[in-house]
């Protein structure tokens, strides 16, 4: 069976801090994919990064980084620098030969 | 930039009555997806859907629920008889491959009162 787990809730920073949101999933699968996605106050749910299980090259987008260990099985986001725009819950997802399975979402709010 | 679309975005609904909850995928996705987001949790995946049959469903997913996709591009949920639980954001979902990325419509709120 696949699990998603993001043992943080709600994390609360101020403009300027660097966050990170945890992600540990488990998956029998040896091919599997995973994901970020965002959703704003708004209620869409925003793509923000995939990442396959072979490639465990971190990846850094303007603010935004993932760190990806197969050894501990996690795949972790790095704000840097959070600004109040970076408010939303983030969902961290695994995609394997079945279907796609969500973590319970971590709240984040970015206080000015 | 093709999208999946989602209708009704708000249905209200009195408790004990059918609701369809529709959605129309990316033309050329292969594998569909019913999530539900209760406000301010997480969300839970429901059911998926390949090949023109259920792949798998969630303990969520009991036999009040149902799905289809009768005209090839329309997919639907239908719940036959809404409890009050049931009130939340449903979110349907595409994907090409079941190794890409899943789109996301914009969900419907269904509230049951």
């Amino acid at each position: 069976a696949q699990k998603v787990t993001q043992a943080q809730t709600e994390i609360s920073v101020v403009e300027k801090e660097d966050v990170t949101l945890d992600c540990v999933y488990e998956t029998r699968d040896t091919t599997y994919y995973l994901f970020w996605y965002k959703q704003p106050p708004s209620g869409e749910l925003v793509f923000l990064i995939r990442r396959n299980s072979f490639d465990e090259q971190n990846e850094i987008s303007g603010r935004y980084s993932w760190n990806f260990q197969k050894s501990t099985s996690s795949f972790n986001f790095t704000i840097t620098a959070s600004q109040v725009v970076d408010s939303a819950v983030y969902f961290c997802a695994l995609s394997g030969s079945n279907d796609m399975r969500f973590g319970a979402g971590t709240r984040l709010t970015v206080k000015p | 930039e093709p999208e999946v679309t989602q209708t009704p975005s708000h249905q209200v609904t009195q408790m004990g009555q059918e609701v369809i909850l529709r959605c129309v995928p990316i033309s050329n996705h292969l594998y569909f997806y019913w999530y539900r987001q209760i406000l301010g949790q997480k969300v839970e995946f429901l059911v998926s859907f390949y090949n023109n049959e259920i792949s798998e469903k969630s303990e969520i997913f009991d036999d009040q629920f149902s799905v289809e996709r009768p005209d090839g591009s329309n997919f639907t949920l239908k719940i036959r008889s809404t409890k009050l639980e049931d009130s939340a954001m449903y979110f349907c979902a595409s994907q090409g491959e079941w190794d890409t990325e899943a789109f996301f419509g914009q969900g419907t709120r269904l509230t049951v009162v």
